[in-house]
């Protein structure tokens, strides 16, 4: 059973340029979280999907930021017109359902030049 | 918020020693997990413990949870070098549906 995938792990996009990161939740996991870490600094919550719904969006920038979590297919977050501040990493994470330990992919880096 | 906060936000201790992370947190919960994450790496999860559970082994870990005062400790026994990385606590919201959210973390360094 592979983990959480996501791609590409590193990512350079220049300033006013789209990103799209990837992540495929493990096998049987209907619940995909993604998460964003700048340096040194701990984990921010972003958005909560399910398969085919946003459930919680409540950390998601007002701007240029969307996720979504097709019937088929990976989640996808997409950030438009990328500016520096967006270089961080970006984690996804999944699960099976509610309450239960959630299991995070490797991360993808995304640095704005 | 119910956002976690580790303490301390950071330790340093020699090899052999053991290691104490406390964790606090704002709203009741379902569970509580503590993640370990090397450096650019991504999140290894340790111990999840439900708000039923007042104590937890894994291994070398220990994790204890007092709802009552809404804090987790993880205990690291006989520290090693390789545990030296980041660990977080993170907290879902006690609600239907269950947002995952991390504390800021506290780094370890072991050193050998």
């Amino acid at each position: 059973n592979a983990g959480v995938m996501q791609n590409p792990r590193h990512l350079v996009r220049r300033r006013g340029q789209e990103a799209r990161l990837r992540c495929s939740p493990m096998k049987g996991h209907s619940h995909v979280y993604w998460y964003r870490q700048l340096p040194e600094e701990g984990l921010k919550f972003m958005v909560y999907l399910q398969k085919e719904n946003i459930i919680d969006e409540s950390g998601m920038p007002k701007e240029r930021f969307s996720a979504e979590f097709p019937k088929e297919g990976p989640s996808i977050l997409r950030i438009q017109q990328v500016v520096r501040g967006d270089s961080a990493a970006y984690f996804c994470a999944s699960s099976p359902d509610l309450g239960n330990t959630i299991y995070f992919g490797e991360g993808s880096w995304l640095t704005v030049v | 918020s119910q956002q976690g906060e580790e303490d301390p936000q950071a330790l340093s201790i020699q090899e052999g020693e053991n290691a104490t992370m406390n964790c606090s947190y704002k709203t009741s919960i379902n569970n509580l997990q503590w993640y370990r994450q090397n450096s650019g790496r991504g999140l290894v999860h340790l111990i999840l413990i439900r708000s039923n559970e007042r104590e937890k082994h894994s291994g070398r870990l220990r994790v204890t949870l007092d709802t009552s005062k809404k804090s987790s400790s993880l205990l690291i026994t006989a520290s090693r070098a390789a545990d030296t990385a980041s660990y977080f606590c993170a907290t879902d919201g006690g609600t239907s549906y269950d947002k995952v959210i991390f504390g800021p973390g506290t780094s370890l360094s072991v050193i050998p």
